[in-house]
């Protein structure tokens, strides 16, 4: 079965610093990554995906992710994080095509402090 | 365009009641998904729905129940609330197999 873990429960970064949110993944074959972004009281928003081919996707917002499979990782990166950038980030995985059912992390609250 | 709407937004319901939450997706998007999300946590697949049929169920009880209407929209239903219930249930919509869920704003179930 597919797993999803995100080690950071909660981060605080200082507005303009560079930013890195953690997630691995278990799953035998090529997965398929997203992460998403929640503000309180809000949905979920796709930031981006990977499916195939080039491992650095690039994202809304500014958002990156790099695919490492000898480290079942899809790790979130941003250069410079702005105030508005404060939410909850869940990565999740899809590891059957057929099969739309995301299996999702806890999750990772971000705290921006100015 | 619209996006995936969902009613009610908030609704508090007695131990024991019954709740049925709606769901309308993107207009052409024909598969529906259903998740729960308790405080804290990652959001939890309850159902999936393609073209009207059953597509995926997650690992919750018989009480949870789902349907999806001949223009798409979906129902979730819930029998013979509990307490550890209480939750925000989102719905997702998408145009099919490997395409972009879209998810609603929720609707946040409370049982008292």
């Amino acid at each position: 079965a597919q797993s999803v873990t995100q080690p950071d429960i909660h981060i605080t970064v200082s507005e303009g610093a560079s930013l890195e949110l953690r997630c691995n993944y278990s799953y035998g074959a090529t997965p398929y990554l997203f992460w998403y972004v929640q503000s309180p009281g809000q949905g979920l928003q796709l930031l981006l995906k990977y499916f195939s081919g080039d491992t650095l996707v690039q994202g809304i917002k500014g958002f990156e992710a790099e695919f490492k499979r000898s480290q079942s990782s899809f790790n979130l990166r941003k250069p410079s994080v702005h105030w508005s950038d404060a939410a909850e980030y869940f990565c999740a995985v899809v590891g059957d095509f057929g099969n739309e059912k995301l299996t999702f992390g806890t999750g990772t609250r971000l705290t921006i402090i100015p | 365009d619209a996006g995936v709407t969902q009613s009610p937004t908030h609704l508090i319901k007695t131990r024991g009641q019954q709740v049925t939450l709606r769901c309308s997706p993107i207009s052409g998007h024909k598969s529906v998904s259903w998740y729960q999300q308790v405080l804290g946590q990652g959001p939890q697949f309850i159902f999936q729905y393609y073209e009207k049929e059953e597509r995926g169920r997650g690992n919750f009880p018989d009480r949870f129940s789902a349907r999806q209407f001949p223009n798409y929209s979906s129902e979730l239903n819930v029998n013979a609330l509990l307490l550890g219930d209480s939750a925000l249930y989102l719905c997702a919509s998408s145009t099919g197999t490997g395409a972009e869920a879209f998810f609603g704003q929720g609707t946040r179930l409370t049982v008292v």
